[in-house]
């Protein structure tokens, strides 16, 4: 099985700021990367898919990076609304597996 | 608009049974695999399984292979999970998913339903 390893666990962080978050694979899962979003009580929203693509709706301050084993998610410019626990996945083999998620905090 | 909405989270006992249920709609469902996906309290996000689009191939996770079986009803645009020999552990939220793309991402999710396994 890949084993995603998110990094930081946790990240405190200001409206406006701009920041990362990383997620490495135990083995290449070349770009079969993607990146969720998940508020307390809602189901999880996807965000990135295909390491670097943008899902359709999802604001631009949101990017991804990265191939093989290191990938980055960076959120530009802070809002009120960004403060939610994200996660990585990868989809190159079952099992699909999800790193155990970054919860950004309002600092 | 797509819609999952899943359904049959209950209390169940250890070594119990449950049938999940999910129906779909918005889109052709008999054109995507789905999939499975839960999260125990306070806990982060495990894939379970996934049905083909036409429920030829399917996948576990070992945590449940064996225990759970998906499947499908392309007639009634439904996805299902059986599951038995239920344990405490199996206790979370049960998230249906629709996959698309090339690479597989899940780009709806539904609300979830409960399980809790519990004596």
């Amino acid at each position: 099985d890949i084993q995603m390893t998110q990094s930081p666990s946790s990240l405190s962080a200001s409206v406006g700021d701009r920041v990362t978050i990383t997620c490495r694979a135990s083995q290449s899962s070349t770009f079969y990367l993607n990146w969720y979003q998940q508020k307390p009580g809602k189901a999880p929203k996807l965000l990135i898919y295909a390491a670097s693509s943008l899902q359709s709706g999802v604001p631009s301050r949101f990017s991804g990076s990265g191939s093989g084993t290191d990938f980055t998610l960076t959120i530009s410019n802070l809002q009120p609304e960004d403060f939610a626990t994200y996660y990585c996945q990868q989809t190159y083999t079952t099992p699909y597996t999800f790193g155990q998620g970054t919860k950004l905090e309002i600092k | 608009e797509v819609q999952l909405v899943e359904s049959g989270g209950v209390v169940v006992q250890p070594g119990g049974s449950l049938r999940l249920s999910c129906a779909a709609s918005g889109f052709s469902f008999d054109d995507y695999t789905m999939h499975w996906v839960r999260q125990a309290p306070g806990k982060g996000l495990e894939w379970v399984s996934f049905i083909s689009w036409d429920g030829v191939s399917t996948y576990y996770a070992d945590s449940v292979k064996g225990r759970f079986t998906i499947s499908r009803d392309n007639s009634k645009d439904s996805l299902y999970l059986q599951m038995n020999s239920l344990r405490t552990e199996d206790s979370a939220l049960y998230y249906c998913v629709k996959e698309e793309g090339m690479t597989y991402e899940f780009d709806h999710w539904g609300q979830g339903t409960l399980v809790t396994v519990s004596s």
